[in-house]
């Protein structure tokens, strides 16, 4: 079984729509991390959260908001949906293992709005 | 937000080639990740480097975290059909743990 798994991995939505996507991982990590990816551009951070009651910004939080329900939960909601948040969108967890940083993906989850 | 700077953008090559790319930033970073992304799919880890001058061998891959914290570089030894696929390097800053992502190379092996 996948360690990090996102539910949908496809949404087509239309605009106005409030949607969710969920993100759950068994590696037993405090950190998570929503990114979207877009063509050309990368990833960015949308949200992170340390542990359970601990949530931050990232640089694109504006339109969307998380939720952290247990240490192995987040979620991503789009409260209104938009044409320009089409993207894959990536969950991660992070392990600091002493030595640095080191984060892992899920699968991603492709959204369409229309 | 900090990019970092990722070489090449794309790179076509013959299978049995090897591949070298790299990544460079302005700031220092502590901690280099090199991630590949096929296709669907989420970006999986390859290597890890923590220290500077650190040079990491994973089979037919080898890394290396420059010695002035701003650089990595990747090669990839003897390529074949299924290497192709989105390359990315990542960093991390300070005690800051957030990674700054490089925008990928896009590889292409024929064979």
């Amino acid at each position: 079984d996948a360690d990090v798994t996102q539910t949908p991995r496809n949404r087509i939505t239309k605009t106005g729509k409030r949607i969710m996507l969920e993100c759950s991982q068994t590696k037993g990590h405090d950190r998570m991390y929503w990114y979207r990816q877009d063509p050309g551009l990368g990833l960015r951070l949308i949200y992170y959260s340390f542990d359970v009651k601990d949530i931050n910004k990232g640089e694109i939080s504006d339109g969307y908001s998380v939720s952290r329900q247990a240490q192995a939960k987040f979620s991503l909601s789009l409260e209104s949906a938009i044409p320009n948040q089409t993207a894959l969108y990536f969950c991660a967890t992070s392990d600091t293992t002493g030595l640095g940083e080191t984060q892992y993906f899920g699968p991603g989850t492709r959204l369409l709005v229309l | 937000g900090q990019q970092l700077n990722q070489s090449p953008q794309s790179m076509f090559i013959q299978e049995g080639e090897d591949v070298s790319m790299n990544c460079t930033s302005s700031s220092i970073f502590n901690t280099w990740l090199w991630y590949k992304q096929d296709p669907g799919e989420g970006p999986v880890l390859l290597i890890a480097l923590y220290k500077a001058g650190e040079l990491t061998s994973n089979g037919r891959l080898t890394a290396q975290f420059g010695i002035t914290r701003k650089d990595s570089f990747l090669n990839i030894s003897a390529s074949i059909p299924s290497d192709v696929g989105i390359y990315f390097c990542a960093g991390v800053r300070g005690s800051n743990y957030k990674l700054t992502f490089g925008k990928g190379t896009l590889l292409t092996v024929n064979p």
